[in-house]
């Protein structure tokens, strides 16, 4: 498995508060990414990185941003959690569209 | 826009019993179509890459095909362990986002 974790793996928190979801990966690669999975859209793009600094946004970024300061670490923050950011994370290496999804974080907005 | 679509949304099959999953596609330029594998509770796993219509790949009781329009994932004498979501994504010329259908869910029972 290539190395890929998150943390948290599961939050609850309340709408209005800031949220941090960190992923690490051991490959020392060049391309992150983060995805939402909700029942009924499948996987949807938030924002990538394709090197140290370098970032884009995805399909539904809005209230969502990131940040990479390290090669290993990419990093997605909800400023102020709202219940529709209420879903799973995925995060995710790789090149093209050959990539490798880390464990997943449950997140939670009441 | 670029959109993904996957039938059927549930797929119930008896061991052994061969069968085909669709993905069907609109992308402004192709750059390549995914399929992977999603088992309950964790990150989608990588199958196969196909970049031009005609093109097929095989990885045991799997088989991919592409269309300019569809892509098939054919199961052939399916397994109990062949169980799980199965996702199909694309990537267009013009960008590094991936579009994702919703996924096709698929149960084989003994």
């Amino acid at each position: 498995d290539a190395g890929i974790t998150q943390s948290p793996r599961h939050k609850v928190t309340e709408t209005g508060t800031p949220v941090t979801l960190r992923c690490h990966q051991t490959e020392n690669h060049r391309y992150m990414y983060w995805y939402r999975q909700d029942p009924g859209h499948g996987l949807r793009l938030i924002h990538y990185s394709y090197g140290v600094k370098d970032t884009d946004k995805g399909e539904v970024s809005d209230g969502y941003s990131v940040s990479r300061s390290k090669t290993e670490d990419f990093l997605l923050t909800l400023e102020s959690a709202t219940s529709s950011q209420t879903s799973v994370y995925f995060c995710a290496i790789g090149a093209g569209g050959e990539q490798f999804f880390g464990p997943g974080t449950r997140l939670t907005v009441l | 826009e670029d959109q993904v679509t996957q039938s059927p949304e549930a797929l119930r099959l008896q061991e052994g019993e061969s069968s085909s999953l669709n993905c069907s596609y609109t992308v402004s330029g192709l750059r390549g179509l995914f399929w992977y594998r999603q088992d309950p509770g964790k990150g989608p796993e990588f199958l196969f890459t196909l970049y031009s219509a005609g093109e097929e790949k095989e990885k045991e009781r799997l088989k991919a095909t592409l269309t300019k329009k569809e892509s098939f994932l054919h199961i052939t004498a399916p397994k109990p362990e062949d169980s799980a979501t199965y996702l199909c994504a694309v990537q267009a010329e013009r960008n590094n986002d991936m579009r994702f259908g919703a996924g096709t869910r698929l149960t084989v029972k003994p």
